[in-house]
C-alpha cells in the first residue's frame, strides 16, 4: 500500500498562472483533506470532502478549488496563483469523519509563487 | 477557531521529561496528536475521545480533561528521536480536524 500519495512534490508558479495539485489514497478512505502548512506555522484546513461526491470549505478556502474525482482522488485546483499561497500543501485521508481513526497525510507539495 | 498550545518551544536533555498542553474555547469530541519532523509529513501518536480517558505507548502518553477543554501531552525519559514539532488537531460537533500552531521540542545529548 502507497497510503497517501501527491503529485507534484514541487512546483514554481509565475503570479496569474493556475495549477492543479493531485492526490490519491489507496486506503479505501471515505474523507480527504487539503492542508496547507506555512513556514513555522501549524496546518490550515482548506477543503475536505466527507465522502465521495461531497466537498465543503475549511479554514481558508479563497484561491482555491477543489474536485473530489472518484473516492480515490482528491485534486486542489489554484486558479490564479499568488505570492501569499507559497506554502507547503499536505493532502490527507481517514476512514470516517469521526471516531477512533487516525488521519493519515501525504508527503507533501511545496509551492513557490513569484 | 485554532486551538492553543503551550509552550511554543522547549528544549530538553535526554532523559528529561516534558508536557505539551493543549486548550480550545468550543466543547471538544476528540483530540488527535501528531508528530512532525522537519520536511516530512505528520505522523500521527494518538487520538482521545472521551473525558478523562489516557492514552500511551511507550514513554509518550496523553490525557483529556473534557470539562476544561484541554489535551496534555506528556514525554517521559525524552530521547533524541523525539525531536520534532508535536502537532495538536481537534474536533469538535463540526466535521473538521482544526490544528493549533505546534510546538517545536528539541531533545539534546
Amino acid at each position: 500500500n502507497a497510503g497517501v500519495t501527491q503529485t507534484p512534490k514541487f512546483q514554481v508558479l509565475k503570479t496569474g498562472q493556475s495549477m492543479t495539485l493531485q492526490c490519491a489514497q489507496d486506503m479505501n478512505h471515505n474523507s480527504m483533506y487539503w492542508y496547507r502548512q506555512d513556514p513555522g506555522m501549524g496546518l490550515r484546513l482548506i477543503y475536505y470532502s466527507a465522502s465521495e461526491g461531497t466537498t465543503d470549505k475549511g479554514e481558508v478556502p479563497n484561491g482555491y478549488n477543489v474536485s473530489r474525482l472518484n473516492k480515490r482522488e482528491f485534486s486542489l485546483r489554484l486558479e490564479s496563483a499568488a505570492p501569499s499561497q507559497t506554502s507547503v500543501y499536505f493532502c490527507a485521508s481517514r476512514a470516517r469523519l469521526a471516531g477512533y481513526n487516525e488521519q493519515f497525510f501525504g508527503p507533501g507539495t511545496r509551492l513557490t509563487v513569484l | 477557531q485554532q486551538p492553543v498550545q503551550s509552550p511554543q518551544a522547549v528544549i530538553l536533555r535526554e532523559g528529561e521529561d516534558a508536557v505539551i498542553n493543549c486548550s480550545s474555547s468550543k466543547a471538544l469530541y476528540s483530540v488527535h496528536w501528531y508528530r512532525q519532523k522537519h520536511g516530512e509529513a505528520p505522523v500521527f501518536l494518538m487520538i482521545l475521545l472521551k473525558g478523562g480517558e489516557q492514552k500511551g505507548h511507550d514513554k509518550i502518553s496523553a490525557s483529556f480533561n473534557e470539562k476544561k477543554q484541554q489535551s496534555s501531552l506528556y514525554l517521559t525519559a525524552s530521547q533524541l528521536s523525539y525531536s520534532g514539532t508535536y502537532f495538536c488537531g481537534t474536533q469538535n460537533a463540526g466535521n473538521m480536524l482544526t490544528f493549533g500552531g505546534g510546538t517545536r521540542l528539541m531533545v539534546k545529548p
